[in-house]
Protein backbone atom coordinates (compact mmCIF):
# COMPACT_ATOMS: atom_id res chain seq x y z
CA UNK A 1 0.00 0.00 0.00
CA UNK A 2 0.80 3.80 -0.06
CA UNK A 3 2.23 4.08 -3.16
CA UNK A 4 2.63 7.38 -5.16
CA UNK A 5 3.07 7.61 -9.11
CA UNK A 6 4.39 10.51 -10.78
CA UNK A 7 3.98 10.98 -14.46
CA UNK A 8 5.87 11.96 -16.69
CA UNK A 9 9.01 9.83 -15.41
CA UNK A 10 11.13 12.52 -17.42
CA UNK A 11 10.75 15.09 -19.85
CA UNK A 12 12.73 17.13 -22.11
CA UNK A 13 11.31 20.50 -23.39
CA UNK A 14 12.27 23.60 -25.13
CA UNK A 15 12.88 27.06 -23.64
CA UNK A 16 9.60 28.87 -23.16
CA UNK A 17 7.16 25.63 -22.96
CA UNK A 18 5.08 24.83 -20.02
CA UNK A 19 5.02 21.53 -18.67
CA UNK A 20 2.69 19.68 -16.39
CA UNK A 21 4.06 17.32 -13.76
CA UNK A 22 1.28 14.95 -12.42
CA UNK A 23 1.19 13.52 -8.53
CA UNK A 24 -1.15 10.63 -7.82
CA UNK A 25 -1.45 8.69 -4.65
CA UNK A 26 -3.02 5.18 -5.64
CA UNK A 27 -4.44 3.16 -2.70
CA UNK A 28 -5.04 5.72 -0.09
CA UNK A 29 -6.51 9.61 -0.41
CA UNK A 30 -3.90 12.50 0.61
CA UNK A 31 -5.13 15.39 2.16
CA UNK A 32 -1.49 17.14 1.36
CA UNK A 33 0.55 16.93 -0.88
CA UNK A 34 3.91 17.87 -0.93
CA UNK A 35 6.53 19.36 -4.26
CA UNK A 36 10.21 19.33 -4.11
CA UNK A 37 13.16 20.29 -6.35
CA UNK A 38 16.54 18.51 -5.66
CA UNK A 39 19.43 19.81 -7.75
CA UNK A 40 22.25 17.58 -8.52
CA UNK A 41 24.18 16.89 -5.25
CA UNK A 42 21.78 19.28 -3.24
CA UNK A 43 19.29 18.12 -0.94
CA UNK A 44 15.51 17.89 -1.75
CA UNK A 45 13.70 21.58 -1.45
CA UNK A 46 10.39 21.87 -0.29
CA UNK A 47 9.11 24.27 -3.01
CA UNK A 48 5.16 24.02 -2.23
CA UNK A 49 2.65 22.55 0.23
CA UNK A 50 -0.82 21.60 -1.39
CA UNK A 51 -4.24 20.95 0.41
CA UNK A 52 -7.32 19.54 -1.75
CA UNK A 53 -9.94 22.01 -2.36
CA UNK A 54 -7.41 25.03 -1.14
CA UNK A 55 -4.36 27.18 -2.48
CA UNK A 56 -0.99 25.95 -2.03
CA UNK A 57 1.44 27.62 0.40
CA UNK A 58 4.65 28.56 -1.50
CA UNK A 59 7.95 28.13 0.34
CA UNK A 60 10.20 31.72 0.00
CA UNK A 61 11.69 32.17 -2.78
CA UNK A 62 9.26 30.04 -4.68
CA UNK A 63 7.28 31.99 -7.43
CA UNK A 64 3.96 31.18 -7.82
CA UNK A 65 3.28 32.36 -10.91
CA UNK A 66 5.82 29.84 -12.39
CA UNK A 67 5.18 27.13 -10.68
CA UNK A 68 1.34 26.38 -10.78
CA UNK A 69 -0.04 24.05 -8.25
CA UNK A 70 -3.47 22.59 -8.59
CA UNK A 71 -4.94 20.09 -6.04
CA UNK A 72 -8.24 19.18 -7.47
CA UNK A 73 -9.04 15.83 -5.87
CA UNK A 74 -7.81 13.39 -2.61
CA UNK A 75 -6.07 11.58 -4.93
CA UNK A 76 -4.41 14.09 -7.55
CA UNK A 77 -2.07 17.17 -7.85
CA UNK A 78 -0.11 18.62 -10.53
CA UNK A 79 2.83 21.05 -10.83
CA UNK A 80 2.72 22.81 -14.06
CA UNK A 81 6.22 24.61 -14.50
CA UNK A 82 5.30 27.77 -16.65
CA UNK A 83 7.96 29.27 -19.52
CA UNK A 84 10.51 26.67 -18.25
CA UNK A 85 14.19 27.88 -19.17
CA UNK A 86 17.35 25.27 -18.44
CA UNK A 87 17.63 26.56 -15.05
CA UNK A 88 14.13 24.90 -14.16
CA UNK A 89 16.16 21.79 -15.12
CA UNK A 90 15.95 19.86 -12.27
CA UNK A 91 14.27 16.71 -10.29
CA UNK A 92 10.93 17.61 -9.40
CA UNK A 93 9.34 15.17 -6.77
CA UNK A 94 6.20 15.17 -5.16
CA UNK A 95 5.09 13.20 -1.81
CA UNK A 96 1.74 12.75 -0.66
CA UNK A 97 0.55 12.10 3.26
CA UNK A 98 -1.81 10.01 4.27
CA UNK A 99 -5.54 11.43 5.20
CA UNK A 100 -5.13 9.78 9.28
CA UNK A 101 -4.86 12.07 12.67
CA UNK A 102 -3.13 15.14 12.49
CA UNK A 103 0.18 14.06 14.40
CA UNK A 104 1.10 11.24 12.20
CA UNK A 105 3.46 12.21 9.69
CA UNK A 106 4.97 10.06 7.45
CA UNK A 107 5.03 10.67 4.17
CA UNK A 108 5.38 8.64 0.71
CA UNK A 109 7.30 9.96 -2.44
CA UNK A 110 6.70 9.52 -5.94
CA UNK A 111 9.39 8.31 -8.21
CA UNK A 112 10.19 11.51 -9.65
CA UNK A 113 10.10 13.61 -12.77
CA UNK A 114 13.67 14.73 -14.12
CA UNK A 115 12.74 18.10 -16.55
CA UNK A 116 15.34 19.10 -18.81
CA UNK A 117 14.78 22.29 -20.48
CA UNK A 118 16.72 23.16 -23.17
CA UNK B 1 23.56 28.15 9.37
CA UNK B 2 21.83 25.84 6.87
CA UNK B 3 18.59 23.53 9.21
CA UNK B 4 19.66 20.54 9.00
CA UNK B 5 23.40 19.71 8.32
CA UNK B 6 25.29 17.01 7.62
CA UNK B 7 28.85 15.70 6.22
CA UNK B 8 28.23 14.81 2.54
CA UNK B 9 30.70 12.21 2.48
CA UNK B 10 31.57 10.32 0.95
CA UNK B 11 32.41 7.62 3.33
CA UNK B 12 33.98 4.87 1.37
CA UNK B 13 34.09 1.43 3.79
CA UNK B 14 34.66 -2.39 3.48
CA UNK B 15 32.61 -4.60 3.90
CA UNK B 16 31.32 -5.79 7.68
CA UNK B 17 32.23 -2.08 8.82
CA UNK B 18 30.30 -0.47 11.65
CA UNK B 19 29.83 3.07 10.34
CA UNK B 20 28.18 6.26 12.00
CA UNK B 21 26.32 9.52 10.50
CA UNK B 22 25.89 12.58 12.11
CA UNK B 23 23.63 15.31 11.58
CA UNK B 24 22.56 18.91 13.32
CA UNK B 25 19.33 20.72 13.14
CA UNK B 26 18.78 24.17 14.01
CA UNK B 27 15.45 24.53 15.23
CA UNK B 28 15.13 23.24 19.12
CA UNK B 29 11.13 23.29 18.56
CA UNK B 30 11.53 20.29 16.22
CA UNK B 31 9.78 17.08 17.16
CA UNK B 32 10.17 14.35 14.61
CA UNK B 33 13.19 13.25 12.93
CA UNK B 34 13.64 10.61 10.51
CA UNK B 35 16.56 9.24 8.48
CA UNK B 36 15.59 8.67 4.51
CA UNK B 37 17.74 6.42 1.93
CA UNK B 38 18.33 7.83 -1.23
CA UNK B 39 19.49 5.96 -4.23
CA UNK B 40 20.95 7.58 -7.17
CA UNK B 41 18.29 8.97 -9.43
CA UNK B 42 15.45 7.85 -7.10
CA UNK B 43 13.21 9.07 -4.22
CA UNK B 44 13.40 8.94 -1.21
CA UNK B 45 12.43 6.19 1.04
CA UNK B 46 12.17 6.21 4.73
CA UNK B 47 14.45 4.20 6.72
CA UNK B 48 13.39 4.88 10.48
CA UNK B 49 12.16 7.51 12.34
CA UNK B 50 14.11 8.91 15.14
CA UNK B 51 13.04 8.43 18.91
CA UNK B 52 14.58 10.07 22.35
CA UNK B 53 14.96 7.08 23.40
CA UNK B 54 16.96 6.00 20.72
CA UNK B 55 15.49 2.70 18.50
CA UNK B 56 17.21 0.19 16.44
CA UNK B 57 15.68 -1.57 13.50
CA UNK B 58 18.06 -4.54 12.39
CA UNK B 59 21.39 -3.42 11.72
CA UNK B 60 20.78 0.36 12.13
CA UNK B 61 20.43 2.39 15.02
CA UNK B 62 19.15 5.68 15.41
CA UNK B 63 19.96 8.14 18.53
CA UNK B 64 18.73 11.70 19.27
CA UNK B 65 20.32 14.07 21.65
CA UNK B 66 17.55 16.92 21.84
CA UNK B 67 20.08 19.14 24.23
CA UNK B 68 23.23 19.21 21.33
CA UNK B 69 20.12 18.78 18.22
CA UNK B 70 22.04 16.15 16.88
CA UNK B 71 21.07 13.07 15.74
CA UNK B 72 23.18 9.87 14.28
CA UNK B 73 22.76 6.64 12.63
CA UNK B 74 24.82 3.58 12.96
CA UNK B 75 24.58 1.11 10.56
CA UNK B 76 26.80 -2.43 11.87
CA UNK B 77 28.02 -5.30 9.39
CA UNK B 78 27.68 -2.91 6.26
CA UNK B 79 26.28 -4.68 2.98
CA UNK B 80 27.27 -3.56 -0.41
CA UNK B 81 23.42 -3.07 -0.70
CA UNK B 82 23.93 -0.41 2.04
CA UNK B 83 25.07 1.99 -0.60
CA UNK B 84 23.40 4.85 -1.06
CA UNK B 85 22.61 8.43 0.35
CA UNK B 86 21.67 8.76 3.53
CA UNK B 87 19.28 12.03 4.19
CA UNK B 88 18.56 13.72 7.58
CA UNK B 89 15.04 14.97 7.90
CA UNK B 90 13.36 17.21 10.55
CA UNK B 91 9.93 18.35 11.02
CA UNK B 92 10.31 21.49 12.49
CA UNK B 93 7.14 22.31 13.50
CA UNK B 94 6.20 21.88 17.25
CA UNK B 95 2.99 19.52 16.35
CA UNK B 96 3.89 17.98 13.08
CA UNK B 97 0.87 19.07 11.96
CA UNK B 98 2.04 20.60 8.57
CA UNK B 99 4.19 17.38 7.74
CA UNK B 100 6.55 19.85 6.21
CA UNK B 101 9.90 18.51 6.11
CA UNK B 102 13.59 19.67 5.72
CA UNK B 103 16.13 17.70 4.49
CA UNK B 104 19.47 17.44 5.07
CA UNK B 105 22.26 17.64 2.17
CA UNK B 106 22.56 13.52 2.56
CA UNK B 107 25.70 11.21 3.32
CA UNK B 108 26.69 9.49 0.62
CA UNK B 109 28.03 5.87 1.90
CA UNK B 110 30.17 3.37 -0.36
CA UNK B 111 30.85 -0.47 0.87
CA UNK B 112 33.53 -1.73 -1.01
CA UNK B 113 33.73 -5.86 -1.32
Amino acid sequence: GAVVSQHPSWVICKSGTSVKIECRSLDFQATTMFWYRQFPKQSLMLMATSNEGSKATYEQGVEKDKFLINHASLTLSTLTVTSAHPEDSSFYICSAREKREASYNEQFFGPGTRLTVL
Amino acid sequence: RKEVEQDPGPFNVPEGATVAFNCTYSNSASQSFFWYRQDCRKEPKLLMSVYSSGNEDGRFTAQLNRASQYISLLIRDSKLSDSATYLCVVNPTPSGNTGKLIFGQGTTLQVKP
